[in-house]
Order: structure tokens, then C-alpha cells, then sequence
């Protein structure tokens, strides 16, 4: 089976820019994750998609948005890009059962390495 | 929030056991976690311990975790320069996991 591809692998934005990223989970699987890895405050959790819903959204601003297609694959998008969203940013697929004692193991993919000048 | 705790930095010679450390805030995850993150590479599941386990082997692999502490840590038996790395613990439910800031491992020979 094919991983976790997200693309591009690099990317170059000055700040005010819009920006999207692309990834495709391993196939079967309905869940993706998009988490934002920097130095200083790690690795945080964005927000998951699961059957095209959001289902679960972490702390940042309204200029990260997401959404997943019927083929599961997903897109997240940056508005009005500043310094600070410099970043790895990483998705991560899962065949996404929720809950109970079921593990619900996630497939990283290789991430998309943003910076904004 | 959850709040997960872990030192930055750990060095051990070849050949040594290598204790990576973990505190966790919150007891509602079912499942905790241990990722490796080798330098520009995703992250990759090492191991994980079910929250009402006490300890779980994995060929070199110890994971302990002692939930009335909210302490959980990760042996690795017979330390090789390939290991390397940057090691997560994480909590979380479904799809959204919590991490630690990470702990970097280094091997000298």
C-alpha cells in the first residue's frame, strides 16, 4: 500500500499570501489530521476530517481551514500568511473508528515545509 | 487542556538502555502513544500502551506506564546509533493527538 503522500513537499510565501496543501491518506482509510509542527511550540493538533466533516478542531485562528473530498483525500489553507506560520506542516491518515478500545492508529505522511518571508 | 511534559534531550553511549520520560495531564486517552522522528522525515509509531495496561514489551521496546503518577516511559534495550532521533508520547482520542515537545536522543559510539 502506498503512505501518506502531501504536496508539495516545499513551499516559498510572503506574508498576506494565501497558501494550500494537499494530502492523500493511505487508501481505506476516511480519517486525515492535519497537525503544525515549529521549535517553539511543537507539534499541535489543527483539526481532523472524517466521511468530508469536521470532527474534531484544535486552537488556532479562522485563517486555517480545512475540508476532505468523497475520495478522502484533503486540502488544508492558510489565509493572509504571517512569519509566524512558518512550519512543517504534517497530515496524518487513519481508517478513523472513534472511540471504544479500538486503536486508532495514524500514518504520517513526510509533511509540507511552509515558510513565509 | 491536556498538557504533555517531556525532557528535551537524552545522550547514552552504544550499546547503553535509554529511559525516555513522559508526564501526561489528562487520564481520558485509551491509548498512549511513542512516535520516532528521524531528521526531515515524518513521524513514525513506535509503540503504544492500551491506559489499562501497566507495561507492554516490544523487542527492545519497554513501554511502563503508571497512570496514578500520569507517568509513562519508553526503554530501549540495547541503544544503536540508528536510534537516533527525536521520540513524541502522546495522548488523544480518534484523530487528535496531543504530543510532547519531544525528546532528542543521542547515541555516541
Amino acid at each position: 500500500k502506498a503512505g501518506v503522500t502531501q504536496t508539495p513537499r516545499y513551499l516559498i510565501k510572503t506574508r498576506g499570501q494565501q497558501v494550500t496543501l494537499s494530502c492523500s491518506p493511505i487508501s481505506g482509510h476516511r480519517s486525515v489530521s492535519w497537525y503544525q509542527q515549529t521549535p517553539g511550540q511543537g507539534l499541535q493538533f489543527l483539526f481532523e476530517y472524517f466521511s468530508e466533516t469536521q470532527r474534531n478542531k484544535g486552537n488556532f485562528p479562522g485563517r486555517f481551514s480545512g475540508r476532505q473530498f468523497s475520495n478522502s483525500r484533503s486540502e488544508m489553507n492558510v489565509s493572509t500568511l504571517e512569519l509566524g506560520d512558518s512550519a512543517l506542516y504534517l497530515c496524518a491518515s487513519s481508517i478513523g473508528t472513534s472511540g471504544g478500545a479500538s486503536i486508532n492508529e495514524q500514518f504520517f505522511g513526510p509533511g509540507t515545509r511552509l515558510t513565509v518571508l | 487542556g491536556e498538557d504533555v511534559e517531556q525532557s528535551p534531550f537524552l545522550s547514552v553511549r552504544e550499546g547503553d538502555s535509554s529511559v525516555i520520560n513522559c508526564t501526561y495531564t489528562d487520564s481520558s486517552s485509551t491509548y498512549l502513544y511513542w512516535y520516532k522522528q528521524e531528521p526531515g522525515a515524518g513521524l513514525q509509531l513506535l509503540t503504544y500502551i492500551f491506559s489499562n495496561m501497566d507495561m507492554k514489551q516490544d523487542q527492545r521496546l519497554t513501554v511502563l506506564l503508571n497512570k496514578k503518577d500520569k507517568h509513562l516511559s519508553l526503554r530501549i534495550a540495547d541503544t544503536q546509533t540508528g536510534d537516533s532521533a527525536i521520540y513524541f508520547c502522546a495522548g488523544g482520542a480518534g484523530g487528535k493527538l496531543i504530543f510532547g515537545q519531544g525528546t532528542e536522543l543521542s547515541v555516541k559510539p
